[in-house]
């Protein structure tokens, strides 16, 4: 185990549903990212939160909404999603904000949307 | 500005043989370059890294080859096992200025027994 845990492995869901990804870091990191990967573009940063607070936003659809309420847990809300949007949701976490500390991924959830 | 531009695609390597994965960047900035290894479902996993006050870097059979000149940096496996076949990514940071990892798109890499 990497130490950063994931759930649900896999989710299948239609474009109508609403669902959560959450993610869950036993590490003490104060620093967690969600990363989408697809065959078009393999890690495509989404969010990043640093001690809880959100510090970056890559221009994501209104459609995916993260929470961080505290530092060992992320969540990532789903709604009205497109079948583009299925792909491998990565957490990752780090010590600190920046790519230096190494980052610490999650196996991912498999989404699927219908 | 913040690319990372990596090569190949894809890589078929027979086993015992070398295995080289190349990356190039253009931030001047950036001080930190770490690769970054995946399995079938399984996050990309830290593998090896290198900061640019050196021009290479060994763990075991895995060497990252730094020329700060060209703006190039590179993964060699050596002694190659289909236990390394996995998706490889290189990725750089400018560390200094707490900014995110910016990768690579990645090299699925398969050892032929």
């Amino acid at each position: 185990e990497t130490g950063v845990t994931q759930t649900p492995r896999h989710l299948v869901m239609g474009m109508t549903n609403k669902k959560s990804l959450k993610c869950e870091q036993h590490l003490g990191h104060n620093a967690m990212y969600w990363y989408k990967q697809s065959a078009k573009k393999p890690l495509e940063l989404m969010f990043v939160y640093s001690l809880e607070e959100r510090v970056e936003n890559n221009s994501v659809p209104s459609r995916f909404s993260p929470e961080c309420p505290n530092s060992s847990h992320l969540f990532l809300h789903l709604h009205t999603l497109q079948p583009e949007d299925s792909a491998l949701y990565l957490c990752a976490s780090s010590q600190g904000r920046g790519g230096g500390y190494g980052y610490t991924f999650g196996s991912g959830t498999r989404l699927t949307v219908v | 500005q913040q690319q990372v531009k990596q090569s190949p695609q894809s890589l078929i390597v027979q086993k015992g043989g070398i295995s080289i994965i190349n990356c190039a960047y253009e931030n001047t900035a950036f001080d930190y370059f770490p690769w970054y290894q995946q399995f079938p479902g399984k996050g990309p996993a830290l593998l090896i890294a290198i900061r640019p006050d050196v021009s290479e870097k060994k763990e075991g059979r895995f060497t990252i080859s730094f020329n700060k000149s060209a703006k190039q940096f590179s993964l060699h496996i050596m002694d190659s096992q289909p236990g390394d076949s996995a998706t490889y990514f290189c990725a750089a940071a400018n560390n200094n200025a707490g900014n995110m990892l910016t990768f690579g798109g990645g090299t699925r890499l398969m050892v032929k027994p």
